[in-house]
């Protein structure tokens, strides 16, 4: 079935320092893929999407590239900042309007 | 825009009792709201779609006679864990998708409740 492996956490990072946080999917036919962040306190924003191969979401710094040859689409920034700070979630959705999500990455960064 | 809010925040109940979470979309209606349910350090998972008007449909292993959910009108979703047990003790999160393409927002996108944290004693 469709799953998201996400990187496990927390990662805490000192400012302007480079994010990474791996995701990798697992899914039938061809999904559209998400990063959403929750701030403390608040519901899950969308971040970004890419819907297929090759193409790179972005917003807000994050950048993530929908990688079919190895089922990825990490995110990346490359300079955190304190605001940062919050739960990361990959997720996929195929043809059903219904989300997969990986287990969530806590990112800390300290100033 | 696009705001989604769930009430209670919070609820702590008996065992055996019954409890209704409302999932609301402020500023846009929407067709489809989603039921999520959330254990500590793992992903989401969906429990049930709700269109409104019409029964929602579950998810393999989620018992309906046991989370009853109403999609009453195009802003308002209500979730209610009839006879709770400590086991249904969860962060259950709602999500709503518009009801038009056309408003700029596309049916894959799910604006996402701050969630409702239930224990049961």
């Amino acid at each position: 079935g469709d799953s998201v492996t996400q990187m496990e956490g927390p990662v805490t990072l000192s400012e302007e320092a480079f994010l990474t946080i791996n995701c990798t999917y697992t899914a039938t036919g061809y999904p559209s893929l998400f990063w959403y962040v929750q701030y403390p306190g608040e519901g899950l924003q969308l971040l970004l999407k890419a819907t297929k191969a090759d193409d790179k979401g972005s917003n807000k710094g994050f950048e993530a590239t929908y990688r079919k040859e190895t089922t990825s689409f990490h995110l990346e920034k490359g300079s955190v900042q304190v605001s940062d700070s919050a739960v990361y979630f990959c997720a996929l959705k195929t043809g059903a309007n219904n989300l997969f999500f990986g287990t969530g990455t806590r990112l800390t960064v300290i100033p | 825009g696009a705001v989604v809010s769930q009430h209670p925040s919070r609820v702590i109940c008996k065992s055996g009792t019954s409890v209704k979470i409302e999932c609301r979309s402020l500023d846009f209606q929407a067709t489809t709201m989603f039921w999520y349910r959330q254990f500590p350090k793992q992903s989401l998972m969906l429990m049930a779609t709700s269109n409104e008007g019409s029964k929602a449909t579950y998810e393999q292993g989620v018992e309906k006679d046991k989370f009853l959910i109403n999609h009453a009108s195009l802003t308002l979703s209500t979730l209610t864990v009839t006879s709770a047990h400590p086991e249904d003790s969860s962060f259950y999160i709602c999500s709503a998708s518009p009801h038009s393409p056309s408003a700029g927002r596309g049916t894959d996108t799910q604006y996402f409740g701050p969630g409702t944290r239930l224990t049961v004693l």
